[in-house]
């Protein structure tokens, strides 16, 4: 079975500042994507960013970045100059192709003005 | 592009009634459509995966026969809550995988979700 992880119920920043939301996960597939996806009070799931296993590189995209470390089953999601939009919880995801996805418990991000 | 629609938005419905919920991908033919319930301040917990023309494959726990699943076509799928109890009151939110060129097959995408009352 499938687990994922995400170990901060509640995360709080200043507006402009750099957060990290934490996520680990375990499965025992060889190939996988994990997913950041956020839903705001509209409750409406927003893709954020996606990695592919396979792939080392870090994928990046504007102002989310991830770091994916897959020999200890990471999976951070750093947001730079964190805007007031960005307040919205944060679902991690692990799954991918014909799977439906597992998803972690979600850290509720507050930007504060 | 990948716009996931879901219908209706809210409904109230009487114990011991049936429901039906539409998902449809509006700009994308989606091999596999999957259905979601997430409970206030909870997780997502996947119900069940449906592909076009084939019956839908339910996780543990969840009643194939009270949740009907039908997937007609590439663009749309229905979830019907059969006589439905209170304890059915959740949101429900569907999924679509993309399948074919310009949509990634690795990615879901995500309807708006149904919330359902069971008064």
């Amino acid at each position: 079975a499938q687990t994922v992880t995400q170990s901060q119920p509640e995360m709080s920043v200043q507006e402009a500042e750099t957060v990290t939301l934490s996520c680990t996960y375990d499965t025992s597939e060889n190939n996988y994507y994990l997913f950041w996806y956020k839903q705001p009070p509209s409750r409406q799931m927003i893709l954020v960013i996606r990695q592919e296993a396979y792939k080392q590189q870090n994928a990046t995209e504007n102002r989310f970045s991830v770091n994916f470390q897959k020999a200890a089953k990471s999976f951070s999601l750093k947001i730079s100059d964190s805007q007031l939009g960005d307040t919205a919880m944060y679902f991690c995801a692990l799954g991918g192709g014909a799977d439906g996805l597992t998803f972690g418990k979600g850290t509720h991000l507050i930007i504060q003005p | 592009g990948a716009v996931v629609s879901q219908h209706p938005s809210w409904v109230i419905c009487k114990s011991g009634t049936s429901v039906k919920i539409e998902c449809r991908s509006l700009d994308f033919q989606a091999t596999t459509m999957f259905w979601y319930r997430q409970f206030p301040k909870q997780s997502l917990m996947l119900m069940a995966t449906s592909n076009e023309g084939s019956k839908a494959t339910y996780e543990q726990g969840v009643e194939k026969d009270k949740f009907l699943i039908n997937h007609a076509s590439l663009t749309l799928s229905t979830l019907t809550v059969t006589s439905a109890h209170p304890e059915d009151s959740s949101f429900y939110i569907c999924s679509a995988r993309g399948g074919l060129a310009g949509v990634g097959t690795d990615t879901q995408y995500f309807g708006p979700g149904t919330r359902l009352t069971v008064l």
